[in-house]
């Protein structure tokens, strides 16, 4: 297990399209965390998961966002009916305990047209 | 966000200068000071990190300076070397959240 990895590293979608994004952690990290960059901006906190129960969601997180991490390991981040300002990376990050040994992946670029 | 405040917004150094980036937080929550480097296409790296209990921390070529009543702390790159161009960011945060800064553009010329 080399990091946390994330799939898909691109995606271009149209405007009304649904989305998911996976992230695996690294093994045995219990706390995953979502983070969403703009363009010229630094990474925005969306969410976290500690196994696989959700303790923390952002006001950034809208309804349209969700995010899940069944049995604990992997995690996804669906968005529906996208929106143009929906475009961002979108960055994965586990930890074991707490976010000082945070590790996080490359991102989902994502661009709405 | 804007409990965050990084300076300069980019820097040019020349290579073996120090270069010098500074950030400024508000909420006295925070507990964990961490500086990033992030480079194009890549997900941020943690780089150097200080708890509050200690002032200053060194490793390499990175010093982080905390200043705890003035909400503020720095990091310090000593002879900056054109492999450290790239973003980097403050991220003050507690057990479970960072809040980056806008991040600041490091450039190193030969």
């Amino acid at each position: 297990d080399t990091g946390v990895s994330q799939d898909p590293r691109h995606k271009i979608t149209k405007r009304g399209q649904n989305v998911t994004f996976r992230c695996d952690p690294i093994s045995e990290h219990n706390r995953l965390y979502w983070y969403r960059q703009t363009l010229g901006q630094g990474p925005e906190f969306l969410t976290y998961f500690q196994n696989e129960a959700q303790l923390e969601k952002s006001r950034l997180l809208s309804d349209r966002f969700s995010a899940e991490r069944p049995k604990g390991s992997f995690s996804t981040l669906e968005i529906q009916r996208t929106e143009q300002g929906d475009s961002a990376m979108y960055l994965c990050a586990s930890s074991l305990f707490s976010i000082d040994e945070a590790f996080f992946g490359q991102g989902t670029r994502l661009t709405v047209v | 966000q804007q409990q965050v405040k990084q300076s300069p917004q980019s820097l040019i150094v020349q290579k073996g200068g120090i270069s010098i980036i500074n950030c400024a937080y508000e909420n006295t929550a925070f507990d964990y000071f961490p500086w990033y480097q992030q480079f194009p296409g890549k997900g941020p790296a943690l780089l150097i990190a200080i708890r509050p209990d200690v002032s200053e921390k060194k490793e390499g070529r990175f010093t982080i300076s905390f200043n705890k009543s003035a909400k503020q702390f720095s990091l310090h790159i000593m002879d900056s070397q054109p492999g450290d161009s790239a973003t980097y960011f403050c991220a003050p945060g507690t057990a479970s959240k960072l809040t980056f800064g806008t991040g600041t553009r490091l450039q190193v010329t030969l």
